[in-house]
């Protein structure tokens, strides 16, 4: 079946600009997370969705990262006013329950200029 | 918050084995995740490790031993394909859906 899937591969903005990074992760998982991996660094957690509960966000580096998901399916990470220490690979990954093995997408990698 | 600790790179050959490597301070544990990472790639779940001991898969195997907050990846019969990155996780006990990752150790294999 089809894995979890990211849009876009490659996000080239400006200083300052928003982007809008999209997660579709595997069809009937309900746990959603996403991270972010900066050049020889591990991966960091920014934020988990579990079915209808709240949100975990205590892993956004700041207000101007923010996050979504619909009808607990499809994820949108938004970063408002992008600086150049934003630039990394944002990863999502989706599993069938939390605390079991996660699978992750392709990853969103994003350039700030 | 977790310290999780894995030497950055390692080379071995072809058909050799190599091990590994690391190590976690945690206020609480709930499980180690050795992950697969390709150079660009998604990174692919390698193993789960709760208990102490070791758990074969194949080619590779995973060891824990919690009270000395250690565990090592052995990767046997080393391919070509071998060479990515290597990625430790901790999950932690109060969330146990929140992983921490160490910076991974890549592996380069020569022929």
């Amino acid at each position: 079946g089809a894995g979890v899937s990211q849009s876009p591969s490659n996000k080239v903005t400006e200083k300052g600009k928003d982007v809008e990074l999209r997660c579709d992760p595997i069809s009937g998982h309900t746990a959603l997370y996403w991270y972010r991996q900066s050049l020889g660094q591990g991966l960091e957690f920014l934020i988990y969705f579990q079915g209808n509960s709240a949100p975990d966000k205590s892993g956004l580096p700041s207000d101007r990262f923010s996050a979504e998901r619909t009808g607990g399916s499809v994820s949108t990470l938004t970063i408002q006013r992008t600086q150049q220490e934003d630039s990394a690979v944002y990863l999502c990954a989706s599993s069938q329950v939390s605390g079991n093995e996660q699978f992750f997408g392709p990853g969103t990698r994003l350039t700030v200029l | 918050g977790q310290n999780i600790d894995q030497p950055t790179e390692m080379t071995a050959t072809e058909g050799a084995i190599v091990q590994i490597n690391c190590t976690y301070q945690t206020s609480g544990f709930n499980g180690l995740f050795w992950y697969q990472q390709h150079a660009g790639e998604a990174p692919t779940f390698l193993s789960y490790n709760v208990l102490d001991g070791l758990e074969e898969k194949g080619r590779f195997s995973s060891f824990l031993s919690r009270s000395k907050g250690y565990s090592y990846l052995l990767l046997k019969e080393l391919q070509m394909k071998d060479s990515a990155s290597y990625l430790c996780a901790v999950g932690e006990r109060s969330n146990d859906y929140k992983l921490s990752f160490g910076a991974g150790t890549t592996v380069t294999v020569r022929a």
